[in-house]
């Protein structure tokens, strides 16, 4: 099994609304992360988590907030978005730091 | 912080060659390429860990000057296949990877 499974790969939601994206693995990959990619631009890191513990954040809103209940699901939950957050959000693995890094489709996020 | 690359879009017709270029700021200790179609996540092609490595398939390769921090892209004699951006990337701290500017490429018929 090779893929990072993203769910939903559509999501609407109101400022007011709280919804989590999920993201699953089981190459038995070890770090995992989470991108935000507006249209025509590259993906931007958000978070990093490396063997279940969160390693890396860059400066992203607290309405944001990640979860890595186990080695294999990794989950974000949204919650008091903008407008402006809106954007295609993106989960990848990799075996390690460094490595091939394994994306799932993504899901693709609208707030109204 | 992310790498920079060049041309940021270059149009081509099948069957020419073209050549994405990737420098960074900060000393590049290894360069990730993938390839991103439209509505989809991108795609990994190749890494090249050491300076002077050179990697990649007849069609579509790589080299990777760790000292002059750069590293290019070579597609030939391109396939309609080959459209979509192109982004190389880089760990600049562990596991802090990072994308670069992002080449689009659009080959014609």
């Amino acid at each position: 099994d090779t893929e990072v499974t993203q769910t939903p790969k559509h999501l609407v939601m109101g400022m007011t609304n709280k919804k989590s994206l999920k993201c699953e693995q089981h190459m038995g990959h070890r770090a995992m992360y989470w991108y935000k990619q507006k249209a025509k631009k590259p993906p931007e890191l958000m978070f990093v988590y490396s063997y279940e513990k969160l390693s890396i954040n860059e400066s992203v809103p607290s309405r944001f907030s990640p979860e890595c209940p186990n080695s294999s699901l990794l989950n974000l939950h949204l919650h008091a978005l903008q407008p402006e957050d809106s954007a295609l959000y993106l989960c990848a693995s990799s075996r390690q730091g460094n490595e091939k890094l394994f994306f799932g489709s993504g899901t693709q996020l609208s707030v109204l | 912080q992310q790498p920079v690359q060049s041309p940021q879009a270059v149009i081509l017709r099948e069957g020419e060659d073209a050549v994405i270029n990737c420098s960074s700021s900060k000393a590049l200790y290894s360069v990730h390429w993938y390839r991103q179609k439209h509505g989809e996540a991108p795609v990994f092609l190749m890494i090249l860990l050491k300076g002077g490595e050179q990697k990649g398939h007849e069609k579509i390769s790589a080299s990777f000057n760790e000292k002059k921090q750069q590293s290019s892209l070579y597609l030939t004699a391109s396939q309609l296949s080959y459209s979509g951006t192109y982004f190389c990337g880089t760990t600049y701290n562990f596991n802090k990877f990072y994308f670069g500017s992002g080449t689009k490429l659009n080959v014609k018929p």
